[in-house]
């Protein structure tokens, strides 16, 4: 049982290249959520997720964008990055909500 | 939407006690979260309120009243292990959204 797991750990982009961070839990959890945590602003919800097929946008949704074709995954996709999205992101799930949300290791992203 | 205030920044002795207040404004409540986060780790889950009262696992308590939107964590027998910031947490939209505020950064000195 690895809980969330969540890969890279660390990544330096270029201004305007793609890529997406990954991230897979064993847990069979219905509900899935990604943030970004930036010095002083605390933890922002991206993007959230109720089930496969299922996806809504939270505070702060541009530049990312999210599927959930399995229960298992929810990858992040930054199409064209800015410097703006350097930052520290997270990937948690539930099985419910209220049992609490158990979160990844992290991704460090740096865009210059 | 939500709104959550806590403190930024506070420093006990180890030892003593500490309590870390969170204020919040919210529509929907689902319940209250408190979160440790260890400086370059992910959070990890301390507490979860939804009714009126005290909660209590070990030296750490948390506390609810949903008609004055306040949530206080009460860490009792400070450790220098208890360094690091505390996050207090609404869940909201029937369980699928939880949100946080800034986080208390706790300094525990000898």
């Amino acid at each position: 049982n690895a809980g969330v797991t969540q890969t890279p750990k660390f990544q330096v982009l270029k201004t305007g290249q793609s890529m997406t961070l990954q991230c897979a839990q064993d847990m069979n959890h219905e509900y899935m959520s990604w943030y970004r945590q930036d010095p002083g602003m605390g933890l922002r919800l991206i993007h959230y997720s109720v089930g496969a097929g299922i996806t809504d946008q939270g505070e702060v949704p541009n530049g990312y964008n999210v599927s959930r074709s399995t229960t298992e995954d929810f990858p992040l996709r930054l199409l064209s990055a800015a410097p703006s999205q350097t930052s520290v992101y997270f990937c948690a799930s539930s099985y419910s909500g209220y049992n609490g949300y158990t979160f990844g290791s992290g991704t460090r992203l740096t865009v210059v | 939407g939500q709104n959550i205030d806590q403190p930024t920044e506070m420093t006990a002795t180890e030892g003593a006690i500490v309590q870390i207040n969170c204020t919040y404004q919210t529509s929907g409540f689902n319940g209250l979260f408190w979160y440790q986060q260890h400086a370059g780790e992910a959070p990890t889950f301390l507490s979860y309120n939804v009714l009126d009262g005290l909660e209590e696992k070990g030296r750490f308590s948390s506390f609810l009243s949903r008609s004055k939107g306040y949530s206080y964590l009460l860490l009792k027998e400070l450790q220098m292990k208890d360094s690091a910031s505390y996050l207090c947490a609404i869940l909201t939209g029937g369980g699928n959204k939880l949100t946080f505020g800034t986080g208390t950064q706790l300094k525990v000195e000898l």
